[in-house]
């Protein structure tokens, strides 16, 4: 499969403990973009890495969250402490490079519960 | 602030007919327009790309783009029913910014 592989498709935590959420994105792609979409909202841009570098994370609240693209392996979005409102889809999105006329594409996202 | 709004719906068409789902952005900078089809429970996926004033075709889309109004729309001809999802419209500014989207508008074809 060619496409952005997110894993793992679902993930239950309790409070208090660590998601780990990955993305493997399509190859030839060296751009990666984290998306977090609650129930009937739209996507909301959270951050964007390229290989060992985050270009943007303006979209990322300021703690508990962390995101890595390293040189070798997926890019690893981290949440520490989930509280409930952590509860979402989280999407990971790819593009071959950072020219406005690259679309993303996305892969099937983590689905995080939080109970 | 960059915004794109959209009306959240839902829009409801009959099998057959056009829809038509519009789009506006406040960023006067925008230079990439984009429309995504969501399934509930499924990931965006890309339907078309429009980066130039006017229309682009393909199949049974149509993208329009105004950049003097700042509105982007998406027409669908013959509507199906299998087009019923959530179309996000999505635009970006330039070189290595976020695609910035709308909530989305809920479209339901009705056979």
């Amino acid at each position: 499969n060619a496409g952005v592989m997110q894993n793992p498709r679902h993930l239950v935590r309790r409070r208090g403990q660590e998601a780990r959420l990955r993305c493997s994105p399509m190859k030839g792609h060296s751009h990666v973009y984290w998306y977090r979409q609650l129930p009937e909202e739209g996507l909301k841009f959270m951050v964007y890495l390229q290989k060992e570098n985050i270009i943007d994370e303006s979209g990322m609240p300021k703690e508990r969250f962390s995101a890595e693209f390293p040189k070798e392996g997926p890019s690893i979005l981290r949440i520490q402490q989930v509280v409930r409102g952590d509860s979402a889809a989280y999407f990971c999105a790819s593009s071959p490079g950072g020219t406005g006329r690259s679309p993303l594409h996305f892969g099937n996202g983590t689905r995080l519960t939080v109970t | 602030q960059k915004e794109v709004e959209q009306n959240s719906g839902p829009l409801s068409v009959p099998e057959g007919a056009i829809a038509s789902l519009n789009c506006t952005y406040s960023d006067r900078g925008s230079q990439s327009f984009f429309w995504y089809r969501q399934y509930s429970g499924k990931s965006p996926e890309l339907i078309m790309f429009i980066y130039s004033n006017g229309d682009k075709e393909d199949g049974r889309f149509t993208a329009q783009l105004n950049k003097a109004s700042q509105y982007v729309s998406l027409l669908i001809r013959d509507s199906q029913p299998s087009d019923s999802a959530t179309y996000l419209c999505a635009v970006k500014h330039s070189g290595n910014t976020p695609l910035v989207f709308g909530k989305g508008t809920r479209l339901s074809v009705i056979a």
